[in-house]
């Protein structure tokens, strides 16, 4: 099993909710990552989890709050988001955080903020 | 990372070989040459990478200068399906962490 998959496929939500964005992979591996893809530009990297342990954290504002409650499950909780963060929002996995693993990326989680 | 330069779009026949340049002028002795390819709508999908010798595998071929300032990715022969924006990242290899920086990638059209 060589799949990402990431719930749910669309959503839309005010700027007042509050929701969570869930990615899983089953291929063991140690490292998740969050991506931010908006219009037509490519994807930015957001968090990186390694071992269930944050990582990396490329200064994303706090009303992003990742978390990683097992190996195989990623989370993205979203409070009081702004209409520009309306974007693709791609989770990946890869075997390890250090190296040259490759990564692999679920369909991404398409994301209206009004 | 090093910085990559890739046209922003090119077409292609069907059937015939796709070429996306990439140049990588300030590469380091230790940086890999990634390409990933993203189809319309769906996630990010790794096709191969390289330090200095050609690579080939069932999705592509990578070829390196011997200066490793440039690559090549060729698609031997190109489908409607490889219609895609096309990424070529540079990253450090070994004991670096495995964070991708896309550029701007090239768009890649394919026609019947």
């Amino acid at each position: 099993d060589t799949e990402v998959t990431q719930t749910p496929k669309h959503l839309v939500m005010g700027m007042t909710n509050k929701k969570s964005l869930k990615c899983e992979q089953h291929m063991g591996h140690r490292a998740m990552y969050w991506y931010k893809q908006k219009a037509k530009k490519p994807p930015e990297l957001m968090f990186v989890y390694s071992y269930e342990k944050l990582s990396i954290n490329e200064s994303v504002p706090s009303r992003f709050s990742p978390e990683c409650p097992n190996s195989s499950l990623l989370n993205l909780h979203l409070h009081a988001l702004q209409p520009e963060d309306s974007a693709l929002y791609l989770c990946a996995s890869s075997q390890e955080l250090a190296g040259y693993n490759e990564q692999f990326f679920g369909p991404g989680t398409r994301l209206t903020v009004l | 990372d090093a910085k990559t330069t890739q046209p922003p779009s090119m077409d292609c026949a069907e059937g015939r070989a796709a070429n996306l340049p990439c140049n990588h002028s300030t590469i380091s002795g230790n940086e890999y040459v990634y390409w990933y390819r993203q189809i319309h709508s769906q996630g990010p999908q790794y096709i191969i990478h390289g330090l200095k010798n050609n690579e080939t595998n069932e999705m592509a071929s990578l070829i390196i200068t011997e200066d490793r300032k440039s690559s090549t990715l060729i698609l031997p022969h190109a489908t409607l399906r490889d219609t895609a924006v096309y990424y070529c990242i540079v990253r450090v290899g070994g004991g670096g962490y495995n964070k991708l920086i896309f550029g701007a990638g090239t768009r890649l059209a394919v026609h019947p």
